[in-house]
């Protein structure tokens, strides 16, 4: 079945660094492609999402591509902040496209 | 101007109890789903509903786990004979549609945090 791997944290970057967070998906189909964002203290939340081949999600200066040929949305970020720390989740639909399966999470930390 | 709200936040209950767990999704949400979140995990599906029917109850664990939705508006997730392995996050999300489709696009709740002792 459809399956997420994302990187593993936690990440540690200092202020107006560039991110990447790596994400892959397996799939039969085309499933649509989501980053969500949980800020601490704070419910999950969608940060961008992309539902077809070559389409850039973008939301807060992030980022990603649905790269079809490397079944990737790996999620970037040219400048980061400190209100950036929050821990992200990769997500896709499944096969059913009604069920929405999310990765392990990448905790994201930002010094000032 | 309600978020998903979950009642009760934090649930303290001993091994072997029954639970119930509530979900008061947004106005108008058509889809509701259901999640369990352990420590330093995603989120893992459990059940998702569309209208008042569970159109894909796969990721329920075992059938001491059931929810209804029966008016197609507020969920209760229901679980008997509570274990230790029961404790974690469950998350409620709910979602609208759009041409009747599902978006992908959840809207979170913050949690009902389970303890199992």
């Amino acid at each position: 079945g459809n399956s997420v791997t994302q990187m593993e944290g936690p990440v540690t970057l200092s202020e107006e660094a560039f991110l990447t967070i790596n994400c892959t998906y397996t799939a039969t189909g085309y499933p649509s492609l989501f980053w969500y964002v949980q800020y601490p203290g704070e419910g999950l939340q969608l940060l961008l999402k992309a539902t077809k081949a070559d389409d850039k999600g973008s939301n807060k200066g992030f980022e990603a591509t649905y790269r079809k040929e490397t079944t990737s949305f790996h999620l970037e970020k040219g400048s980061v902040q400190v209100s950036d720390s929050a821990v992200y989740f990769c997500a896709s639909t499944y096969s059913s496209a009604s069920k929405i399966i999310f990765g392990s999470g990448t905790r994201l930390s930002i010094r000032p | 101007g309600a978020g998903v709200s979950q009642t009760p936040s934090n649930k303290v209950t001993e091994k072997g109890k029954y639970v119930e767990l509530r979900c008061d999704p947004i106005s108008g949400h058509t889809a509701l789903y259901w999640y369990r979140q352990s420590l330093g995990q995603g989120p893992e599906f459990l059940i998702y509903f569309q209208g008042t029917g569970a159109a894909d109850d796969s990721g329920l664990p075992n059938d001491r786990f059931f929810a209804v939705r029966p008016e197609g508006s507020v969920s209760t997730l229901k679980i008997q004979r509570t274990e230790r392995g029961d404790s974690a996050v469950y998350l409620c999300a709910s979602s609208p549609l759009t041409g009747g489709k599902v978006t992908g696009e959840l809207f979170f709740g913050e949690g009902s945090r389970l303890t199992v002792l």
